[in-house]
C-alpha cells in the first residue's frame, strides 16, 4: 500500500530565510506521480507541481524549487527568500497508475514571520 | 468563478441527524472526488466518479455514507445518523481524467467544515 510521510509537522521561519519541506513516500508500483499542494488558512488545497516518477529532473518555478531523488524515495520541496504570503500547511502526495485516489502525508505547517 | 464550488461551507448537525452536502466540480472535468480532512491531518480518499459511475470507495466509507453523482454533473455526499467522530472537513475533487499534465491535476474546492455535536 502507498503511503507518504512528512516528518516536519511545523516550521517557523523568518521572512528571506529558504526552507525545505521534506516529504517520502512508500510505493510498489513502478509507475507513480507526486504532487505537492498548498492549503492556505481559506481551506482550498492549491496544486503547485506535478511529477512523474520517469523523470527525476529537478524542476525550479521562480522561488520554488523541488528535488525528487527515486533511490530515497523523497520528493522535497524547497521555498528560497520566504514570505509572509507563503505561510500555509504543505502537502505533499502520491498517485499510483494503478488507481485513481491521491494519497496525502499529514502535511506541514509552515509559518513565515515577518 | 469557474473553480469547484461546495456547499454548505459550514454544517453544525445533532449527532444522529442526517447531512447532504453538494459538489459542482468544473463544467468539463469527467472525474470528481471526496476526500474527508480531520484537523492537523491531511486529506484521506473517501470515493471517486468518472462521469455518473462511482468507480471507487475507501474502506472509511460506512454504510452510513452514500455519494451520488447524477447525469455526470454535480455530485452529493449524504451522511445518515451523524456520530461525533464524523466531524471533519469533506473536501471535494475534480480532474479532467487520464494521464499527462493538466488531465490529471485534481483542482480542489474549499470544502464544507462538518459539526456534529
Amino acid at each position: 500500500a502507498q503511503k507518504v510521510t512528512q516528518a516536519q509537522t511545523e516550521i517557523s521561519v523568518v521572512e528571506k530565510e529558504d526552507v525545505t519541506l521534506d516529504c517520502v513516500y512508500e510505493t510498489r508500483d513502478t509507475t507513480y506521480y507526486l504532487f505537492w499542494y498548498k492549503q492556505p488558512p481559506s481551506g482550498e488545497l492549491v496544486f503547485l507541481i506535478r511529477r512523474n516518477s520517469f523523470d527525476e529532473q529537478n524542476e525550479i518555478s521562480g522561488r520554488y524549487s523541488w528535488n525528487f531523488q527515486k533511490s530515497t524515495s523523497s520528493f522535497n520541496f524547497t521555498i528560497t527568500a520566504s514570505q509572509v504570503v507563503d505561510s500555509a500547511v504543505y502537502f505533499c502526495a502520491l498517485r499510483e497508475t494503478s488507481g485513481s485516489r491521491l494519497t496525502f502525508g499529514e502535511g506541514t505547517q509552515l509559518t513565515v514571520n515577518p | 468563478d469557474t473553480g469547484v464550488s461546495q456547499d454548505p461551507r459550514h454544517k453544525i448537525t445533532k449527532r444522529g441527524q442526517n447531512v447532504t452536502f453538494r459538489c459542482d466540480p468544473i463544467s468539463e472535468h469527467n472525474r470528481l472526488y471526496w476526500y474527508r480532512q480531520t484537523l492537523g491531518q491531511g486529506p484521506e480518499f473517501l470515493t471517486y466518479f468518472q462521469n455518473e459511475a462511482q468507480l471507487e470507495k475507501s474502506r472509511l466509507l460506512s454504510d452510513r455514507f452514500s455519494a451520488e453523482r447524477p447525469k455526470g454533473s454535480f455530485s452529493t455526499l449524504e451522511i445518515q445518523r451523524t456520530e461525533q467522530g464524523d466531524s471533519a472537513m469533506y473536501l471535494c475533487a475534480s480532474s479532467l481524467g487520464g494521464t499527462g499534465g493538466i488531465r490529471d491535476r485534481a483542482f480542489f474546492g474549499q470544502g464544507t467544515r462538518l459539526t456534529v455535536v
